[in-house]
């Protein structure tokens, strides 16, 4: 599975947007890129996920680069209860049923009044 | 949909007692469920996948005879951290997969004394 690369924490003024980065410069060509987000004490939250094209959902948009090699999660109104542990997470391609999620550090994002 | 629940959300223990940890799927079948640990500002790492009807695969690192794994129907797979010792206090998350999705339970916390 291809590594990721976050910053290990972010801040960002409630209201504004938060444009998390990720750096996959190994990903292959049929790996999707996935964003979980923890918040404290609690299991991980599925927020969004792509495979080339950039996506948006209630929660956020994913913007990826063209040739793929990173990517930016954007809130784009955090609020207090977006305080969370954000990961960014390159997984195998859908089907046969072997969705094993590797987690790496995450970015810690801190919303501030 | 997809709900995923876990049980009890928190157990304390003496130190070489046996502990089970529920996970199931409320309102889904999983053919696959995972377990994952997670200790004090770490990130989640994955201990095992849990397959209906079959032996469980453990992760490199993991003692497959000290945390036992049954998962005995599409809807339970059940943990049971044997001769638990103070260093196996952490906090254990499932996760269960569901149209090559993955959703997470809460998260039980185990401390041993």
């Amino acid at each position: 599975d291809a590594k990721t690369t976050q910053p290990p924490s972010m801040d960002c003024a409630e209201g504004r947007a938060a444009n998390l980065p990720c750096n996959h410069s190994t990903i292959s060509g049929n790996e999707y890129v996935y964003w979980y987000r923890q918040i404290h004490s609690q299991g991980p939250q599925y927020i969004i996920h792509g495979l080339k094209n950039n996506e948006t959902n209630e929660m956020a948009s994913l913007i990826i680069t063209e040739d793929r090699k990173s990517s930016t999660l954007i809130l784009p109104h955090a609020t207090l209860r977006d305080t969370a542990v954000y990961y960014c997470i390159v997984r195998p391609p859908r089907g046969g049923g072997y969705n094993k999620l590797i987690f790496g550090a995450g970015t810690r994002l801190a919303v501030h009044p | 949909g997809a709900v995923v629940s876990q049980h009890p959300s928190r157990v304390i223990c003496k130190s070489g007692t046996s502990v089970k940890i529920e996970c199931r799927s409320l309102d889904f079948q999983a053919t696959t469920m995972f377990w994952y640990r997670q200790f004090p500002k770490q990130s989640l790492m994955l201990m095992a996948t849990s397959n209906e009807g079959s032996k469980a695969t453990y992760e490199q690192g993991v003692e497959k005879d000290k945390f036992l794994i049954n998962h005995a129907s599409l809807t339970l797979s059940t943990l049971t951290v044997t001769s638990a010792h103070p260093e196996d206090s952490s906090f254990y998350i499932c996760s269960a997969s569901f149209r090559d999705e993955q959703f997470f339970g809460p998260g039980t916390r185990l401390t041993v004394l």
